[in-house]
């Protein structure tokens, strides 16, 4: 499969804590993109790093990608009772048609006030 | 621009009747994407669209399921008949290619139950 895999499956902390997940694929990428799903709603973009980017930041939001060891991770910093909701990688596969996304299963995060 | 919108939120429907989901994209966006989201399977492609334009289908799970895009504002996922088993939240999501970025926007979703 070229889905890319999150890690853990569920994630519960307090408010105020960081929060962090990881993501892991298995092909060559044009860019990973991260996605937050709040329960009965659609997938909403967060962040996008490029094949050539290490780091990115947005807000309390930072990502990295580490492309030897095809993997990316997702931190939350300073996390809210309104983050709570679930957290998906996507890969733009190099070897794919431009725009075909692949998911991963995704990380419920539970922040508790 | 209002975002990708879709239609109905919910459907409830008899085994073996025809179910027809619609999507609106955003304006100016040349891709079109049909998604399916279950507890068991996560999230799948069916079917995406570039110019109005079927690229990938291989991804539909069955011949009872076919999509049509007649033009760039609209889109629609027809299940025809339906199963229990077709029950799951249908997401459309569109993206503008053309500036060389691949994010997605997503519409609400489709919640179909088929009894």
């Amino acid at each position: 499969s070229q889905q890319g895999e999150e890690d853990p499956q569920a994630l519960s902390i307090q408010e105020g804590e960081n929060a962090t997940m990881n993501c892991s694929y298995k092909t060559s990428i044009n860019n990973l993109q991260w996605y937050r799903q709040n329960s009965g709603r659609g997938l909403v973009h967060l962040i996008l790093i490029r094949s050539n980017e290490r780091e990115k930041h947005s807000g309390r939001l930072r990502v990295t990608l580490d492309t030897s060891k095809k993997s990316s991770s997702l931190l939350i910093t300073a996390s809210r009772a309104a983050d709570t909701a679930s957290y998906f990688c996507a890969t733009d596969d190099r070897g794919s048609t431009l725009g075909r996304l692949y998911f991963g299963r995704g990380t419920q995060l539970t922040v508790w006030p | 621009d209002a975002g990708v919108i879709q239609s109905p939120r919910h459907e409830v429907t008899e085994m073996g009747q025809e179910v027809t989901l619609r999507c609106k994209p955003i304006s100016g966006h040349d891709y079109l994407f049909w998604y399916r989201q279950t507890m068991m399977r996560g999230l799948e492609l069916l079917i995406y669209f570039n110019n109005n334009v079927p690229i990938d289908d291989s991804g539909m799970p069955e011949d009872r399921f076919s999509a049509k895009m007649p033009n760039a504002s609209f889109s629609t996922l027809k299940i025809q008949p339906s199963e229990p088993r077709d029950s799951a939240v249908y997401f459309c999501a569109s993206t503008l290619i053309g500036t060389g970025n691949t994010e997605a926007f997503f519409g609400q979703g489709t919640r179909l139950t088929v009894v």
